[in-house]
C-alpha cells in the first residue's frame, strides 16, 4: 500500500459546526504533516507529527485542533472555523524527518473544505 | 528562515527538454525535494537532493548546488501531461520535518 487516503472529500461547514478531517497510511511512515493550501499557492505547513508526538505547530489558531491516534491515523478536528479557512487540506506522509536518500512526502488528495 | 525563488510561469513544446530553476537562501540546509501537482490534485513527489550533483530518474533529473543556493530540474523529451506547478521545497535543519515550498513554477506543454 502506497497511498495516503483522506475523508472526506469535500467538505461543507457552518462557522458553528464541528467536524473532522481523517488521514490514513499504512507504509510505516513515521511523520505525519497537515497542509494548507488555497488556490494559485504552495502547501503551507500546518503540522508535524513525528513518532506519534507533536514536533511542530506552525503558530495555527486553537480552532484547527491535530490528533495523532497511532502511526497510521492523523485527525485534524476543526471548531467554529472562518470563512478564510476554506481551502485545500492536505496530509502527507514521510518515512522520517531527518535528512536521507527517500524521505520526500506522500500527499494524500486531500479534503476540498469550504466554510459558510 | 527561508526564501526560495522560482519563475512563476515557462512554456514549452511536445518533445523538447526544458529547465526549472529554484534558488533559495536558508539559514541551515537539509535536502531539497521537486514536487509535480496537476491542477486539483495533490502534490507528487519527483525528486530528492541532499548533496551536490546530479540525480537521474527516467526523463527527470535534478540538480544540486549547495553552495550556490541552486537547483533545477530538468525534464526531458516532454509529454503534455507534464503540463502541471512544480514546487521547489527545501528543508532546513532547525526545525525537523518542516519543509518550506516556493510559489511553484506552472509549466505548459504545447503540442
Amino acid at each position: 500500500d502506497t497511498e495516503v487516503t483522506q475523508t472526506p472529500k469535500h467538505l461543507v461547514m457552518g462557522m458553528t459546526n464541528k467536524k473532522s478531517l481523517k488521514c490514513e497510511q499504512h507504509m510505516g511512515h513515521r511523520a505525519m504533516y497537515w497542509y494548507k493550501q488555497k488556490a494559485k499557492k504552495p502547501p503551507e505547513l500546518m503540522f508535524v507529527y513525528s513518532y506519534e508526538k507533536l514536533s511542530i505547530n506552525e503558530s495555527v489558531p486553537s480552532r484547527f485542533s491535530p490528533e495523532c491516534p497511532n502511526s497510521s491515523l492523523l485527525n485534524l478536528h476543526l471548531h467554529a472555523l472562518q470563512p478564510e479557512d476554506s481551502a485545500l487540506y492536505l496530509c502527507a506522509s514521510s518515512l522520517g524527518t531527518g535528512g536521507s536518500s527517500n524521505e520526500g512526502q506522500f500527499f494524500g488528495p486531500g479534503t476540498r473544505l469550504t466554510v459558510l | 528562515g527561508q526564501n526560495i525563488d522560482q519563475p512563476t510561469e515557462m512554456t514549452a513544446t511536445e518533445g523538447a527538454i526544458v529547465q526549472i530553476n529554484c534558488t533559495y537562501q536558508t539559514s541551515g540546509f537539509n535536502g531539497l525535494f521537486w514536487y509535480q501537482q496537476h491542477a486539483g490534485e495533490a502534490p507528487t513527489f519527483l525528486s530528492y537532493n541532499v548533496l551536490d550533483g546530479l540525480e537521474e530518474k527516467g526523463r527527470f533529473s535534478s540538480f544540486l548546488s549547495r553552495s550556490k543556493g541552486y537547483s533545477y530540474l530538468l525534464l526531458k523529451e516532454l509529454q503534455m501531461k507534464d503540463s502541471a506547478s512544480y514546487l521547489c521545497a527545501v528543508r532546513d535543519n532547525t526545525n525537523a520535518g518542516k519543509s518550506t515550498f516556493g510559489d511553484g513554477t506552472t509549466l505548459t506543454v504545447k503540442p
